[in-house]
């Protein structure tokens, strides 16, 4: 069945340090959505890409969409301790959203 | 504005006993969705409902039912709670597919 991959699973970095995490799909997606959830929270949205090798910044934060549509990343760079939390994938096929396993972003101050 | 509204918070269930999950969103959303999210797991579509009216299964539909009552409420019914069912349930709601999940703070379910 559809399945979203995501790597790694945990990332502890010093700050200041870069961070990255990887989405990868087994099938093409009609769009992909990145979520932000601190400990005890709720996803909150930070960005939806939709088309083929889309690249968006947000200040520190880099989002691509790979050509295939089939997987995407997230890049932070300079990371500060206010970045810590789960970062999600969410890929959409039809009217599902089949979200990454997550990546848990530790910053060392 | 609230946007999406879950109640209970927190409950606490022995196995065999049923309840429901209330989920409300005031933003005139057509598409609800529930998820579970377990340690390690992400989040996985439990069932969501495209539009008043309609329900379709997720990926994890087994030992669930849902109602979407009207186009502002969708619940989630646990006929028989088991412990497997222990999780985080999740809703949330969209206005079309080119615009952002709204989620609810959650209910934190156990089941003894």
């Amino acid at each position: 069945g559809q399945q979203v991959m995501q790597i790694p699973q945990y990332q502890h970095v010093q700050e200041g340090e870069d961070f990255t995490t990887y989405c990868n799909s087994s099938t093409t997606l009609s769009n992909i959505q990145w979520y932000k959830q601190r400990p005890g929270g709720h996803p909150v949205f930070l960005i939806q890409l939709v088309k083929s090798g889309e690249v968006k910044k947000q200040k520190r934060l880099t989002f691509q969409f790979g050509e295939a549509k089939k997987n995407s990343s997230l890049h932070i760079t300079a990371t500060q301790t206010t970045d810590v939390g789960t970062y999600f994938c969410a890929g959409l096929t039809g009217n599902q959203f089949y979200f990454g396993t997550g990546t848990s972003l530790t910053v060392i101050p | 504005n609230a946007g999406v509204t879950q109640t209970p918070k927190f409950q606490v269930l022995k196995t065999g006993q049923s309840m429901t999950l209330q989920c409300a969103q005031d933003m005139n959303h057509n598409s609800m969705y529930w998820y579970r999210q377990d340690p390690g797991m992400g989040l996985r579509l439990i069932y969501y409902s495209a539009s008043e009216g309609t329900t379709d299964k997720g990926e994890v539909p087994n030992g669930y039912n849902v109602s979407r009552l009207n186009k502002r409420e969708f619940s989630l019914r646990l006929e028989s709670a088991a412990p497997s069912q222990t999780s985080v349930y999740f809703c949330a709601s969209l206005g079309a597919k080119d615009q952002p999940q709204h989620f609810g703070d959650g209910t934190r379910l156990s089941i003894l």
